[in-house]
């Protein structure tokens, strides 16, 4: 079954602080990986995709297929990183093709 | 850069009445996506369309249905509504070819009372 989880409801960290956080897939295939940011009031963005391996807003994440894993990482976390963030997973090839996403992680940067 | 586009904002409705909600995608994009978030919740995968054929389905009421137009708009129909149907409502739509992105419109907040 197509599943994507994301342990941590909430990650509170200082501004400055590194942050992580996590995401753990099951495909039956090869997925293609995405994380989205929800800021308060603002639709869905799309932050980062697996395939296309940049860094944005200081955000990396890379796909691990032996632990399933698509860990969102920033080294210093800043105030307007806070937001909700929501990884997703799409099957590929077929148009149309929803993207399954996890339950979301609030992140709560404070001064 | 034009946006996805939903139509409107904001609805009220009382129980058993009838909805509908449509979504405008970015101009060449071919494929329309709905997602109904909850109070709290994460976005839910309803049903998907490309070229205007149903493309994948998720957790879509029967009371539900959606058809995407020649022009690639899109509706969602929702009668007999539930109480529990309120939601943010989310049209996303991309294009098939290359770059498979998705693009989220600002959502339908629907109420129901």
């Amino acid at each position: 079954a197509q599943r994507v989880t994301q342990p941590e409801k909430l990650l509170s960290v200082f501004k400055g602080a590194p942050v992580e956080l996590k995401c753990n897939y099951s495909y039956s295939g090869s997925p293609e990986l995405f994380w989205y940011v929800q800021y308060s009031r603002q639709r869905l963005q799309l932050l980062l995709r697996h395939i296309s391996r940049e860094s944005i807003k200081g955000f990396t994440a890379d796909l691990n297929k032996g632990e399933t894993s698509f860990h969102l990482k920033k080294p210093f976390a800043q105030e307007e990183d806070s937001a909700m963030y929501y990884c997703a997973l799409s099957g590929t090839g077929q148009a149309g093709t929803a993207l399954i996403f996890g339950k979301g992680t609030t992140l709560s940067v404070s001064s | 850069a034009a946006g996805v586009i939903q139509s409107p904002r904001h609805l009220i409705k009382e129980k058993r009445e009838t909805a509908t909600l449509k979504c405008y995608p970015i101009p060449r994009h071919d494929t329309v996506y709905w997602y109904q978030q909850g109070p709290g919740q994460d976005p839910q995968f309803l049903i998907s369309f490309y070229e205007k054929m149903q493309s994948d389905k998720g957790s879509i009421p029967d009371r539900f249905s959606a058809q995407q137009f020649s022009d690639y708009h899109s509706e969602l129909n929702m009668s007999s509504l539930e109480l529990g149907d309120s939601a943010l409502y989310f049209c996303a739509s991309s294009y098939s070819r290359g770059n498979t992105e998705a693009f989220f419109g600002q959502g339908t907040r629907l109420t129901v009372v």
